[in-house]
């Protein structure tokens, strides 16, 4: 399979600070980008999908302007928590597809932890 | 809306034993479903999916799981489990091609014992 990589693994930010997450495709050009979200012992819930040099799409409930989420090229998609809060503290995951007919592949995803 | 349930969170097995993992699902459409495995500290890797056709899916790691509309169901066996089965699983479903939209269920953690 493809691989799709996140960085950084693991973070840690103070609360008001900003924080950017990558995903990259590493060995193929992904249309389509999605992010998710887990919560501890919870499932992975869809925050946004982007497509490359267009804006992207939130699903309900998730704050663009929070969450801002940038695909500028082929192989990088970059979330960025604006003003991080302890109730932002999760587990993102990116994952990535080359068309609509392919796999999505995921990333390892980003712990991140706002104190 | 679909949703997926995932009935309990950790699975205890024997490595030999049949490895059976529940997943039931709630759609108002025909949805596509999938399997996918969470190994510690790596991503999310693709096991099966339903999409149309044959109702028994094969995938990789001797895994396969069959699509029951009566039951709304699309459980995960295996056979025989081995000690490299041990991750988490986390079943999903959409009604969206290209895998858009996917909405995920809460996981089951398979712990295998020697």
């Amino acid at each position: 399979g493809a691989v799709v990589s996140q960085h950084p693994s693991r973070v840690i930010c103070k609360s008001g600070t900003s924080v950017k997450i990558e995903c990259r495709s590493l060995d193929f050009q992904a249309t389509t980008m999605f992010w998710y979200r887990q919560f501890p012992k919870q499932s992975l819930m869809l925050m946004a999908t982007s497509n490359e040099g267009s804006k992207a799409t939130y699903e309900q409930g998730v704050e663009k302007d929070k969450f801002l989420i940038n695909h500028a090229s082929l192989t990088l998609s970059t979330l960025t928590v604006t003003s991080a809060h302890p109730e932002d503290s999760s587990f993102y995951i990116c994952s990535a597809r080359r068309d609509r007919d392919t796999e999505a592949f995921f990333g390892q995803g980003t712990r991140l932890t706002v104190v | 809306a679909q949703s997926v349930t995932q009935l309990g969170s950790h699975v205890s097995v024997s490595e030999g034993a049949l490895v059976l993992l529940r997943c039931n699902y709630s759609s108002s459409v025909p949805p596509y479903l999938f399997w996918y495995v969470q190994y510690p500290n790596q991503g999310l890797q693709l096991l099966l999916k339903y999409t149309t056709g044959a109702t028994l899916v094969k995938g990789i790691n001797g895994f396969e799981a069959e699509f029951k509309k009566s039951e709304t169901a699309f459980h995960l066996t295996k056979p025989s489990a081995h000690m490299s089965d041990a991750a988490e699983y986390f079943c999903a479903v959409t009604t969206y091609t290209g895998f858009q939209k996917l909405v995920f269920g809460t996981g089951t953690r398979l712990l295998v014992s020697p």
